[in-house]
């Protein structure tokens, strides 16, 4: 299976910085150009909500303020200006092969 | 409005088999595929299975051997059926759909608010 590991675990950013979490998958999870990793965004007590889809894709009613980024194995959620709500764990995971696998998750904490 | 509920039995003996119901409206299964994943503590998120609108379906190996997805288009209903329970099981359970339209995705734009199923004696 493909191991996506995500960090930091945690980061604390201040309210309109950028926070930056990244995605490192054990295997290339790009390929006839595609890049076949998905964020999601997870609040307490709810279920995941899909943020981007092949990497840089932005889901529908999600801010612009969410970016993606990345290729190969490296891949990049970018969150500019955070803002308060954005306090949540964010996931990473790939659709490269069977069995699609999540990153551990990155809790962000807005200061 | 696309939605999916998760109804299921909250606690199964260990070794007991798990049923869990997933409701959807606002859109077809004969259209869109619907997955299930849970959500544990000590493993964190976890791809299970899906069926597709066609009616096939894909397991994730370590669990094949146990698991059972089937549904009744009729009734806008997915069923996940898993058998020998054991604590490490226990997590909330989680239907989804698949957003591509008579394809598959492997990725995951609506989900379930989840049902949790504790493991215990």
């Amino acid at each position: 299976d493909i191991v996506l590991t995500q960090s930091p675990a945690s980061l604390a950013v201040s309210l309109g910085q950028r926070a930056t979490i990244s995605c490192r998958a054990s295997k290339s999870v790009s390929t006839s150009g595609y890049n076949y990793i998905h964020w999601y965004q997870q609040k307490p007590g709810q279920p995941p909500k899909l943020l981007i889809y092949l990497a840089s894709n932005l889901e529908s009613g999600v801010p612009a303020r969410f970016s993606g980024s990345g290729s190969g194995t490296d891949f990049t959620l970018n969150i500019h200006p955070v803002e308060e709500e954005d306090a949540a764990t964010y996931y990473c995971q790939h659709s490269r092969e069977l069995p699609p696998t999540f990153g551990g998750g990155t809790e962000l904490e807005i200061k | 409005q696309v939605q999916l509920k998760e109804s299921g039995p909250g606690l199964v003996a260990p070794s007991q088999s798990l049923s869990i119901t997933c409701t959807v409206s606002g859109f077809s299964l004969t259209s869109y595929g619907v997955h299930w994943v849970r959500q544990s503590p000590g493993k964190g998120l976890e791809w299970l299975g899906v069926i597709w609108a066609g009616g096939s379906t894909n397991y994730n190996s370590a669990l094949m051997s146990r698991l059972s997805i089937s549904k009744d288009n009729s009734k806008s209903q997915v069923f996940l059926k898993m058998n020998s329970l054991q604590t490490d099981d226990t997590a909330m359970y989680y239907c989804v759909r698949d957003p591509f339209y008579y394809g598959s995705s492997w990725y995951f734009d609506v989900w379930g608010a989840g049902t949790t199923v504790t493991v215990s004696s």
